[in-house]
């Protein structure tokens, strides 16, 4: 069975510091891995989809890159803002479009 | 844009009642999904549907039942609402294929 693991699950950086988040999971055969944001009491806003065949994708200050090999993919933000506060998770899609979850970094910006 | 409804953000039932969660979608996707959040336990996938008419069982579906009559929406099913299915209910729908799932705002089912 697929499992997604996030380290650690909270974490604080001042404002302007590069956010760096990883993602581990234990089955390399993945069809694609989606990060996401989810803000307190909310659904989960999709940030970037990597495929499998892919080594990164970029979105504004937000980088993120998988080594599917090594079961790692790991989620950039680049000088981050009090506004990127949230908990950020990521998900790898198994076949029949199953997304299996890690369980997200909790992430706090101080200003 | 990509936009999934949620018919409530708050609900409040009673235990043994019959509980319906709605879930629509305008982006003609053929997959549709339901979870629930636990605080520890993360997300987990309740049932899913493929196209119209169709489910799948996801990895708790005890207590749990969908209806898909149309493609654009998904129902969630509480046959007798439970205690212990007090949880936040998230609603996703993708397109065919190594598409990205995209998410409602959620609905904070309380059962008393």
């Amino acid at each position: 069975k697929q499992e997604v693991t996030q380290i650690p699950a909270a974490l604080s950086v001042p404002e302007g510091e590069n956010l760096v988040l990883n993602c581990s999971f234990t089955d390399s055969a993945i069809y694609n891995l989606q990060w996401f944001r989810q803000d307190p009491g909310k659904g989960l806003t999709s940030l970037l989809l990597i495929q499998s065949s892919q080594r990164e994708q970029t979105s504004g200050r937000l980088n993120a890159s998988l080594d599917k090999s090594s079961g790692r993919s790991t989620l950039y933000i680049a000088a981050s803002q009090p506004g990127d506060s949230a908990t950020y998770l990521c998900a790898v899609r198994q076949g029949n479009n199953r997304l299996a979850f890690g369980k997200g970094n909790q992430v706090v910006v101080i200003p | 844009d990509v936009k999934v409804t949620q018919s409530s953000r708050y609900l409040v039932k009673r235990t043994g009642e019959k509980v319906f969660l709605e879930c629509v979608q305008d982006m003609d996707h053929e997959n549709m999904f339901w979870y629930r959040q636990d605080p520890g336990l993360g997300l987990r996938l309740i049932y899913f549907s493929y196209d119209v008419k169709m489910k799948e069982k996801g990895d708790i579906p005890e207590g749990y039942s969908v209806s898909r009559e149309k493609k654009e929406r998904f129902s969630l099913i509480l046959e007798s609402a439970s205690t212990n299915q007090t949880s936040m209910y998230l609603c996703a729908s993708s397109l065919e294929g190594n598409q990205p799932q995209h998410f409602g705002d959620g609905t904070r089912l309380s059962i008393l």
